[in-house]
């Protein structure tokens, strides 16, 4: 079966520039979550949704945002991007939840400049 | 909040050769999970041990979990090059929440031919 499948693979944007994500995960699969992955910080959570609906959300600026739609692919948004947001972002699908384990997508590479 | 620390931080042996990645917790989890990630791919589930003191095996990888489930171990029996990545442990929260992970910065294990 499909893996889960992150767009674009790697992108570049200017400071102050937004930029939107996209995540289409594991059929079946309801709950997809997504990560920041930076060499410093390592894995942070950034939000997790179920049938559509937001059920956590980490410690990140509300500049961070994301969606669900009907069909469980998922995006994520960065808005006045700064040069600290360059990272790998994850996305994660499971059947249930955190606890049954994640497929992660191969991630989107975003650099700021 | 929750924090997993990972030890060692990096790792370069010979092929051939048995190691041990630790995770240590404060907090108590209800399962930990531990991931492989190569470079520019998402992390691979390797395994999920849910109880107190539950050893799982995996080919040459053994994994234990603590009896408190505050802490975790992964054994690599006569490391391979393929077996180069980073380690990732993760814990699932105890509360009950199953909405996200709790992930440690990593091990990256070098083994050379």
């Amino acid at each position: 079966k499909a893996g889960v499948t992150q767009t674009p693979r790697y992108l570049i944007k200017t400071r102050g520039q937004q930029v939107t994500l996209s995540c289409s995960p594991i059929s079946g699969h309801r709950s997809v979550s997504w990560y920041q992955q930076t060499p410093g910080q390592g894995l942070q959570f950034l939000f997790e949704y179920f049938s559509e609906t937001q059920r956590n959300k980490g410690n990140f600026p509300g500049r961070f945002s994301g969606r669900q739609f009907s069909n469980s692919r998922s995006e994520m948004n960065v808005s006045t991007l700064e040069l600290g947001d360059s990272a790998l972002y994850l996305c994660a699908s499971s059947l249930l939840g955190a606890g049954y384990g994640y497929t992660f997508g191969s991630g989107t590479r975003l650099t700021v400049v | 909040t929750q924090l997993l620390e990972q030890s060692p931080q990096f790792l370069s042996i010979q092929e051939g050769e048995n190691l041990t990645v630790y995770c240590n917790s404060s907090s108590v989890f209800s399962s930990l999970q531990w991931y492989r990630q190569e470079p520019g791919e998402g992390p691979v589930l390797l395994v999920t041990v849910v109880t107190g003191g539950e050893v799982k095996k995996l080919k040459r990888l053994t994994f234990q979990f603590g009896d408190a489930r505050k802490d975790s171990s992964l054994h690599i029996t006569a490391a391979q090059p393929g077996d180069t990545g980073l380690y990732l442990c993760a814990g699932a929260d105890s509360g009950g929440s199953n909405y996200k992970l709790t992930f440690g910065k990593g091990t990256l294990l070098t083994v050379n031919p």
